[in-house]
């Protein structure tokens, strides 16, 4: 199975912040990767699909970056919204598998 | 709107069954690959099975191969994870989550929760 590995796994940051999270993959998965935020005692929301695309109703302050096993998502601004936990996740094979998570805490 | 909903959850003894079900609405289901996603207290995001839009093509993890059957009927619009042998490692809360082939899991259910315990 293809591992995902996220870093950091928690990240303190204040709003208007630029905050970046990487994405590393044990094999490449080319740019079928796509990155998901999750509040507390919610499901998780896609927010960027094929390592770059911004899903529909997705702020632009988010981005995303990378292909092969090296992929990074940015805020380009934080806001007090994206105070959350954001997972990666590969689809180039069909065992799906997550990243660990990153914790976007307040500073 | 395109919408899922699960059902199914509850409290169980290690060693048992459960059944879980999703009632997708909104959406063309039988055009759609469907996956199980689970999340353990205080964990991350876990895959645990896919099924292809017309049930010929079905993967699982390790973690619940042999165990776990993903199932779904898509006359009644309706997808399936049929649990046995559960484990305490079992307890989660399960998503269901619609994917396109290119744009990933597109589409959550809220989630139903499995709870393992004696």
């Amino acid at each position: 199975d293809i591992q995902m590995t996220q870093s950091p796994s928690t990240l303190s940051a204040s709003v208007g912040d630029r905050v970046t999270i990487t994405c590393r993959a044990s094999q490449s998965v080319s740019r079928w990767l796509a990155w998901y935020q999750q509040k507390p005692g919610k499901a998780p929301k896609l927010l960027i699909y094929q390592a770059s695309k911004l899903e529909s109703g997705v702020p632009s302050r988010f981005s995303g970056s990378g292909s092969g096993t090296e992929f990074t998502l940015t805020i380009s601004s934080l806001q007090t919204d994206d105070f959350a936990s954001y997972y990666c996740q590969q689809y180039n094979s069909e065992s799906r598998t997550f990243g660990q998570g990153t914790k976007v805490e307040i500073k | 709107e395109v919408q899922l909903v699960e059902s199914g959850g509850g409290w169980v003894q290690p060693g048992g069954s459960l059944r879980l079900s999703c009632a997708a609405s909104g959406f063309t289901f039988s055009s759609y690959s469907m996956n199980w996603v689970r999340q353990a207290p205080g964990k991350g995001l876990e895959w645990v099975s896919k099924i292809s839009a017309s049930s010929a093509s079905i993967y699982y993890a390790d973690a619940v191969m042999g165990r776990f059957t993903i199932s779904r009927d898509n006359g009644k619009e309706l997808l399936y994870l049929e649990m046995s042998s559960l484990r305490d490692e079992d307890t989660a809360v399960y998503y269901c989550a619609k994917e396109d082939y290119a744009n990933g899991m597109e589409v959550w259910g809220q989630g139903t929760t499995v709870t393992v315990s004696s």
